[in-house]
């Protein structure tokens, strides 16, 4: 079984300042991690995603994420917000088999502040 | 390369209706999803094609819901009757065969209202 809790449904900044999304996972296999944006009126679009090997991954926008296995957590930062990265972000865990089921926390909405 | 294509983007029916949702993923995708957000909340998982076979169907809500994937290339997603309860956003997503587990590519997903 597989569960996400993203803490905050709602996260302000201002622009320029640190982003951090956070994001905890329960799985009982080793689980791949990802993290998916939605902009309004948009589909989700793939972030960054952590399979294997390096714990630390980067995605697009300036975005990266890093894998703690004791932690159970997948935490996504951004050094400097821009405004165009109010959206909606979504963390997921899916097993690592092709079946790719993935289970979504409830998104967290990112509002930047000029 | 072309993305996933959902349609339509809005649909607004009245209880005891019928609607159709219908995604075509990206040529050559084996593996297809349905998801679906209700009310705001987590995006959760309906149902898993691979190619025209359904691999897992363990989201679907109640026999009300039927997928379906003519000869493994778009799939439809059919609510009859629909009821209050079924509004909300379906998503689609597809991905190559094996990449299943490494992420998808998602429509912009069909907002669903029933009135």
């Amino acid at each position: 079984a597989q569960s996400v809790t993203q803490l905050g449904s709602h996260v302000s900044v201002s622009e320029g300042a640190l982003v951090l999304l956070r994001c905890n996972y329960s799985s009982s296999v080793p689980p791949y991690l990802f993290w998916y944006v939605q902009y309004p009126n948009q589909g989700l679009q793939l972030l960054l995603k952590y399979t294997t090997g390096a714990t630390l991954v980067k995605g697009i926008n300036g975005f990266e994420a890093e894998f703690k296995k004791s932690e159970t957590s997948f935490h996504l930062t951004k050094p400097s917000a821009h405004m165009s990265d109010a959206a909606e972000y979504f963390c997921a865990v899916s097993p690592n088999t092709n079946a790719g089921k993935s289970t979504f926390g409830d998104g967290t909405t990112l509002t930047v502040k000029p | 390369e072309a993305g996933v294509t959902q349609f339509p983007s809005h649909s607004v029916i009245e209880k005891g209706q019928t609607v159709t949702l219908r995604c075509d993923p990206i040529s050559g995708h084996d593996n297809l999803y349905w998801y679906r957000r209700v009310m705001g909340k987590e995006i959760k998982f309906l149902l898993h094609f691979v190619k025209e076979s359904k691999q897992d169907e363990s989201g679907m809500p109640n026999n009300r819901f039927l997928a379906e994937r003519t000869g493994g290339t778009y799939s439809t997603l059919k609510v009859q009757p629909a009821e209050l309860e079924d509004s909300g956003v379906y998503f689609c997503a597809s991905s190559q065969w094996g990449e299943g587990a490494r992420g998808y590519t998602f429509g912009s997903g069909t907002r669903l209202t029933v009135v």
